[in-house]
Parts: structure tokens; C-alpha cells; sequence
């Protein structure tokens, strides 16, 4: 497809258990970030990749939390023994032109809800 | 600290009936501000970004203004389609990629 894929694009989880969210961006996005968003609420930024790069990782809220970009393009987003409090929909973005155009193109997002 | 906060939380307007949304912001060095708006169960899809104070940009009834400490959405006449929550963001000062987003104004028009 033409739009950031997400997948998938509801996990329920039981607390202690690992979860891994998908992220296909749109073919040649240099720049790839994730999001989380709680119900209500604006989405806060977890981290930045430019290619397989990481360059920004510093609104992951533990090291439970944990992304990868290992060939620059699908990015996987895992997240280690799940607390209540990651209940979230998690936000995918890529762009290409980000820094002049303030555009980003974001999946559908993923919703996690943990028991 | 950066902070972007969003007015009303919630707004219900009757269709045709015109208003604004406010965004305040505390970015040092802004580089951007950006209004996104977010449909139940989607993501965020961009519709302006301004950069400088007097800055204005339209896209059908949505008109989008800057200051320098504030933005407004202004919605001329309305549609029930234009209901949606409205986010507004800004790069943080402390580094570009990260963008802080404010928590949305929910519109809801009625037919």
C-alpha cells in the first residue's frame, strides 16, 4: 500500500508477557519514529531512527521498551515483561522531508491493552 | 521545559456555526508549529505547519494563524466531516525529531 502499515493492529497481553508491533513505513522515508498515545491524550514521541540509524531513544519510558531498524526500512517496536501501564495505541510515523516540511505520515497505530 | 497547551479540551458547535481553536506554546527558538488532525481510531494526518508570526495557511474551512506565543484553527462554517480532535505540536528546543504534541481539542459538529 501507499500508507504507513501497522500490525498488528490490536494485541491483548497478559502482564509479564513480551509484545512486538510492526511498522512498514512508505517506501524511501529516510525518517521513522514511534509514538505513544494514551487514551485522551496527545501522542508523546519514544523514539527516532534516520535509516537503520537510532538517533533519538530518549522518550522510551524503561528498558522494557526497545526498537530496532535493522535495514532501514520495517521497524519493529518490542516491549519486555508488559505492565498495566503500557496500555497505549502505539503510533508509527515516517517522512521523508521532515525537517522542512513539518509532515509526517502516520500508520493507524497499534493498540495494546494489557491484563 | 517545552509545553503545548491546547483550549478548549472539547467544543460542540451546531453546523455553520464558526469558531477558533487556541494553541499556546513555551518552545524557545521555535522551528515549526504544526496542526494535525486525528479521526477515532487513526492516526494523526498533517494539515499546516507555520513558521514565523503573521504566518497564515488555509485548506478549505480550516484557516490556521501564528503569533509568537500562540496559533488559532479557525473553522468557518462548519461540517458535521469537520468533526475530528485537533493537535497541535512543536519541535522541542532541545533537539528537532522530537515533537511534542498538545492533548487536542475533540470537535464534534452537529448536523
Amino acid at each position: 500500500g501507499a500508507g504507513v502499515s501497522q500490525s498488528p493492529r490490536y494485541k491483548v497481553a497478559k502482564r509479564g508477557q513480551d509484545v512486538a508491533l510492526r511498522c512498514d513505513p512508505i517506501s524511501g522515508h529516510v525518517s521513522l519514529f514511534w509514538y505513544q498515545q494514551a487514551l485522551g491524550q496527545g501522542p508523546e514521541f519514544l523514539t527516532y531512527f534516520q535509516n537503520e540509524a537510532q538517533l533519538d531513544k530518549s522518550g522510551l519510558p524503561s528498558d522494557r521498551f526497545f526498537a530496532e531498524r535493522p535495514e532501514g526500512s520495517v521497524s519493529t517496536l518490542k516491549i519486555q515483561r508488559t505492565q498495566q501501564e503500557d496500555s497505549a495505541v502505539y503510533l508509527c510515523a515516517s517522512s521523508l522531508a521532515w525537517t522542512s516540511t513539518g509532515e509526517l505520515f502516520f500508520g493507524e497505530g497499534s493498540r495494546l491493552t494489557v491484563l | 521545559e517545552d509545553q503545548v497547551t491546547q483550549s478548549p479540551e472539547a467544543l460542540r458547535l451546531q453546523e455553520g456555526e464558526s469558531s477558533s481553536l487556541n494553541c499556546s506554546y513555551t518552545v524557545s527558538g521555535l522551528r515549526g508549529l504544526f496542526w494535525y488532525r486525528q479521526d477515532p481510531g487513526k492516526g494523526p494526518e498533517f494539515l499546516f505547519t507555520l513558521y514565523s508570526a503573521g504566518e497564515e495557511k488555509e485548506k478549505e474551512r480550516l484557516k490556521a494563524t501564528l503569533t509568537k506565543k500562540e496559533s488559532f484553527l479557525h473553522i468557518t462554517a462548519p461540517k458535521p466531516e469537520d468533526s475530528a480532535t485537533y493537535l497541535c505540536a512543536a519541535p522541542n528546543s532541545g533537539g528537532y525529531q522530537k515533537v511534542t504534541f498538545g492533548i487536542g481539542t475533540k470537535l464534534q459538529v452537529i448536523p
